[in-house]
């Protein structure tokens, strides 16, 4: 989608190692998301955003971190990469929160952790 | 918890066929509903919503309509084509908590 994009696109790093992907949005909207998506599991929220510097948890946050210091970027930083982070990684944009507008999703990040 | 079930796949269907994908939720409160489709080496793209019960959410030909009696919001296509093959995700939004099935992959054969 030309309103968000993900940076890189694939990446393949060793465990133990720190990795941040970058999610850029050109539509100011209020909210940013970090999903992770693997078979058999749809996707699952890692954390979002819902401000500048204002950010929260997912379901499955641990081993994650996350910053926002611009509207238009939302950073996603595996702390000490693992094999069981092996996955592809969306970001997502909503102006609403979900409740009426639904997300857009960036093309997604495929990471491999070796 | 809150949760989405969609029916299993992989579903396969001829050119023109009918299609249902079952999907039932389970949620506090009066969440959204949506269905999302992915393209092979893509993103989740909105296929279509239903903000409020009885609500029909439709697009490109697929309907959906949001059941609060049976916590239903199944996927139907009356004549499915060849480019509709993708995976089909159902999902409930409530504030900033969007909740996905585990996907439905559809693959249509000429």
């Amino acid at each position: 989608d030309a309103g968000i994009t993900q940076s890189p696109r694939h990446k393949v790093t060793e465990t133990g190692t720190p990795v941040t992907l970058r999610c850029h949005q050109t539509e100011n909207h209020r909210y940013m998301y970090w999903y992770r998506q693997d078979p058999g599991h749809g996707l699952r929220l890692i954390h979002y955003s819902y401000g500048v510097k204002d950010t929260d948890k997912g379901e499955v946050s641990d081993g994650y971190s996350v910053s926002r210091s611009k509207t238009e970027d939302f950073l996603l930083t595996l702390e000490s990469a693992t094999s069981s982070q092996t996955s592809v990684y969306f970001c997502a944009i909503s102006e609403s929160g979900g409740l009426i507008d639904g997300y857009t999703f960036g093309s997604g990040t495929r990471l491999t952790v070796v | 918890g809150d949760s989405v079930t969609q029916m299993e796949g992989p579903v396969t269907l001829s050119e023109e066929a009918f299609l249902t994908i079952n999907c039932t939720y389970t949620a506090t409160g009066y969440p959204s509903l949506f269905w999302y489709v992915q393209y092979p080496g893509e993103g989740l793209q909105l296929l279509l919503k239903a903000t409020k019960a009885d609500d029909k959410g439709s697009n490109k030909g697929f309907e959906a309509t949001y059941r609060k009696e049976t916590t239903s919001f199944h996927l139907e296509k009356g004549s499915v084509q060849v480019s509709d093959s993708a995976v089909y995700f159902c999902a409930r939004g409530n504030n900033n908590d969007m909740r996905f099935g585990a996907g439905t992959r559809l693959t249509v054969k000429p």
